[in-house]
Formats: structure tokens, sequence, C-alpha cells
């Protein structure tokens, strides 16, 4: 069936450090892929999307490339802020299902 | 801004207790659902709602039930609540075929005793 894996965390990272959270997934077909976030005491919230293979999404300075070839999706920033310090999960949707498979999250904390 | 609310932030029940937990959402999407959040676990969809008074089951639908009779709300129900249902319970919703764009409630922290 169709899965994800993250890298577990809590990641640390001093201000302005660059940022890499690695996901990897197992699916049928050709899913679509997601990054969401959530900050503390909040909901969690779509940060970007990729739905083919070499597709980047990007938001908030945050990047993401789908590579088919590696089955991976993995996050990255340049420069991280105090304020990214959150939990972020990956996913995916495959196929004609309407339903979206998560990772576990990983924590990232910066430190001023 | 869409806006997910969820009636309460921390949530204690005793075993046996019928619990309800509701969802309210102001963007008229179609499309709500209810997660359960756990450490190591991730987020597991239990139910999900894509109309008024339609539902399907989740993954971990067991022990759950649901009630969707007005579009801006979505009761998520424990017929009769164990210790093993103790967790963090997410409500999102989505508008039309967006099913991925989801917009997330605060969440539940519910602990049965």
């Amino acid at each position: 069936g169709n899965s994800v894996t993250q890298m577990e965390g809590p990641v640390t990272l001093s201000e302005e450090a660059f940022l890499t959270i690695n996901c990897t997934y197992t699916a049928t077909g050709y899913p679509s892929l997601f990054w969401y976030v959530q900050y503390p005491g909040e909901g969690l919230q779509l940060l970007l999307k990729a739905t083919k293979a070499d597709d980047k999404g990007s938001n908030k300075g945050f990047e993401a490339t789908y590579r088919k070839e590696t089955t991976s999706f993995h996050l990255e920033k340049g420069s991280v802020q105090v304020s990214d310090s959150a939990v972020y999960f990956c996913a995916l949707r495959g196929g004609a299902t309407n339903k979206l498979i998560f990772g576990t999250g990983t924590l990232l904390a910066v430190q001023p | 801004d869409v806006k997910v609310t969820q009636s309460s932030r921390y949530l204690v029940k005793r075993t046996g207790e019928k619990v309800f937990l509701e969802c309210v959402q102001d963007m008229d999407h179609e499309n709500m659902f209810w997660y359960r959040q756990d450490p190591g676990l991730g987020l597991r969809l239990i139910y999900f709602s894509y109309d008024v008074k339609m539902k399907e089951k989740g993954d971990i639908p067991e022990g759950y039930s649901v009630s969707r009779e007005k579009k801006e709300r979505f009761s998520l129900i424990l017929e009769s609540a164990s210790t093993n249902q103790t967790s963090m319970y997410l409500c999102a919703s989505s508008f039309g075929t967006r099913f991925y764009e989801q917009y997330f409630g605060p969440g539940t922290r519910l602990t049965v005793t």
C-alpha cells in the first residue's frame, strides 16, 4: 500500500542554517506529494505541493522537488528562522483515492 | 481566511462514556475529515464526509461514528470511550475536488481515564 517515511526528529538548527528534512514514499502509479506544517498550538496547513515528477513546489522560502527515480520529496530551506520552528509532515495522495497519507512528522527547532 | 473550529482543546472522559467531538467550518467546504494524531504514527484518517449526510470510513473507523446533518458541522462520536482512544483529534475541511488542500482545526486532546 501507499506509505510515507520521514526522518525522525527533532531537528535542531541555529538561525540562518540550511535545512533538509528527508521524505521518501512508496506508492503505485503517480502520486501527488505535499508538505504540511503545524506551528505550535495551531492546525496543520498546506505548505507546498508537487503533482508530477520533476515538479518543484515552493512557498515561504521552502522548496521540495518530486524525484520519481529516488521516490523522494525532501524539504529544503536555505536559511531558517526561529519562526520556522514547527512540525513538518510529508504526505501523498495516490491514484484515484481522495485520501491523504501522512508521514509521522518531523519537529524542527530553530535557536537564535 | 478559512476557519475550522473544534469544540474543545482539552477533554477528559471516563471509560465507557459517550463522547462527542464537534467541528465547524465557515467556508462552505463540501468535504470534512476526522483524524487522530499519535506519536510515531502521524495522522490517521478515521472518517470523512463529502456532503451532508454522506460519510465514508477511513483507515481506522472502529469504535467511532460520525454525523453530518449540516454542511458546516461534522461530529465525531465515541460510543463507549476506551483508554486506547486517548489521542489528539484533528478535524479538517476542503473544497470540492481539492481533497488534498485541507484546512485543519487546532485539535482536541482527549484523555480517557
